[in-house]
């Protein structure tokens, strides 16, 4: 059964700076792997979706890598605002257009 | 475009009542998915249906769930009788995949129920 672990679970950092959240799963066959964006109370919004033959896809100031054989993925933000504040998922897809999502990271920008 | 609807907003009622959930995916889309999200087990897909037909119904937890699709451009998902457990938030979601191609899937706002 396909698993998705998402670290850190929580992140808080100073406005202006670069960082990392990683996410990795155990089954490397998918199709596609996805970070989506959540605000409290709100529905989900697609960043980036990442291909299983490709390796980066990149939106303005974010970055996602993808590498499928060791099972993980990176997403980059780069010079983080507060507006950045939010709950990010990641998601692989599975045979049968099946999404399985992480726990999240909650970030928080200070400003 | 007007992204997913979903209705109502937020639901509360009591044990054992019947609740109906609704969807109405982007238009021209052909897939559409029904998940829950709770703090304990995070967002779980609970049945997806391609072209109008139920697909996947494995997440579905019970037999007092239940979901149809009658036409492409509405879903409903009802529980019957409702459980204080069942409290959570039910996304919807719609995408457009073809044969071998999986897009995006794009989210309602969801729905909020509380069950007392």
């Amino acid at each position: 059964k396909q698993e998705v672990t998402q670290i850190p679970a929580a992140l808080s950092v100073p406005e202006g700076e670069n960082l990392v959240l990683n996410c990795s799963f155990t089954d490397s066959a998918i199709y596609n792997l996805q970070w989506f964006r959540q605000d409290p109370g709100k529905g989900l919004t697609s960043l980036l979706l990442i291909q299983s033959s490709q390796r980066e896809q990149t939106s303005g100031r974010l970055n996602a890598s993808l590498d499928k054989s060791s099972g993980r993925s990176t997403l980059y933000i780069a010079a983080s605002q507060p507006g950045d504040s939010a709950t990010y998922l990641c998601a692989v897809m599975e045979y049968g257009n099946k999404l399985v999502f992480g726990a999240g990271t909650i970030l928080r920008v200070k400003s | 475009d007007a992204g997913v609807i979903q209705s109502p907003r937020h639901e509360v009622t009591e044990m054992g009542q019947e609740v109906t959930l609704r969807c109405k995916p982007i238009s021209g889309h052909n897939s559409l998915f029904w998940y829950r999200q709770t703090m304990m087990r995070g967002l779980e897909l609970l049945i997806y249906f391609n072209n109008n037909v139920p697909i996947d119904d494995s997440g579905m937890p019970e037999d007092r769930f239940s979901a149809k699709m009658p036409n492409a451009s509405f879903s409903t998902l009802k529980i019957q009788p409702s459980e204080p457990r069942d409290s959570a938030v039910y996304f919807c979601a719609s995408s457009l995949s073809s044969s071998g191609s999986f897009e995006t899937q794009y989210f309602g706002p969801g729905t909020r129920l509380l069950v007392l």
